[in-house]
């Protein structure tokens, strides 16, 4: 079946514009995850859905940060007032659960420059 | 939270082994993975421990050590195509949490 897609796969911003960036998950899949990746860095954790629950949203960095998980499926993270320390590789991935063996499967990512 | 620590960078050649270590520090432990990413790419999914001991997944095996906080992931008869990211990750269980946490991933480099 189709794996975790993301939209679009690159955006190129001036600072101070607001940016959506779109993750479709695996049908099925009830926990989905926002990282980011700066170059040469790990996975940062921004937010996590789980199912119908209040989302975890300790990792976001800012609150020019925000996102949302309609339908329990796609999920849009919103970045206001771009700043240049945002540019970097937005990997969304969902798994089966959240706990066990599920591992996560991550979409191709957005890269994100903000000029 | 934890604290993960790998190596940032390791060489080997085409045709041997190389081992990739892993350790860490966590309130809560729950699950390690590791992942491998190419460059540009996604990570994609290796290998899961949660007990002590040793899984063995074809060219690919990751040992676990709870007690120690350490884990390896080894690659036999290494392909240059096993030139990538690997990352390790670690999940917390904390209330209801189930987030896993990234080290930095450690790049190999194979070369003929």
């Amino acid at each position: 079946g189709a794996g975790v897609s993301q939209s679009p796969s690159n955006k190129v911003t001036e600072k101070g514009k607001d940016v959506e960036l779109r993750c479709d998950p695996i049908s099925g899949h009830t926990a989905l995850y926002w990282y980011r990746q700066s170059l040469g860095q790990g996975l940062e954790f921004l937010i996590y859905f789980q199912g119908n629950s209040a989302p975890d949203k300790s990792g976001l960095p800012s609150d020019r940060f925000s996102a949302e998980r309609t339908g329990g499926s796609v999920s849009t993270l919103t970045i206001q007032r771009t700043q240049q320390e945002d540019s970097a590789v937005y990997l969304c991935a969902s798994s089966l659960g959240r706990g066990g063996v599920y591992e996560q499967y991550f979409g191709p990512g957005t890269r994100l420059t903000v000029t | 939270g934890q604290n993960i620590d790998q190596p940032t960078e390791m060489t080997a050649t085409e045709g041997a082994i190389v081992q990739i270590n892993c350790t860490y520090q966590t309130s809560g432990f729950n699950g390690l993975f590791w992942y491998q990413q190419h460059a540009g790419e996604a990570p994609t999914f290796l290998s899961y421990n949660v007990l002590d001991g040793l899984e063995e997944k074809g060219r690919f095996s990751s040992f676990l050590s709870r007690s120690k906080g350490y884990s390896y992931l080894l690659l036999k008869e290494l392909q240059m195509k096993d030139s990538a990211s690997y990352l390790c990750a670690v999940r917390d269980f904390d209330w209801w949490r189930y987030i896993p946490t990234f080290g930095r991933g450690t790049s190999l480099i194979v070369h003929p």
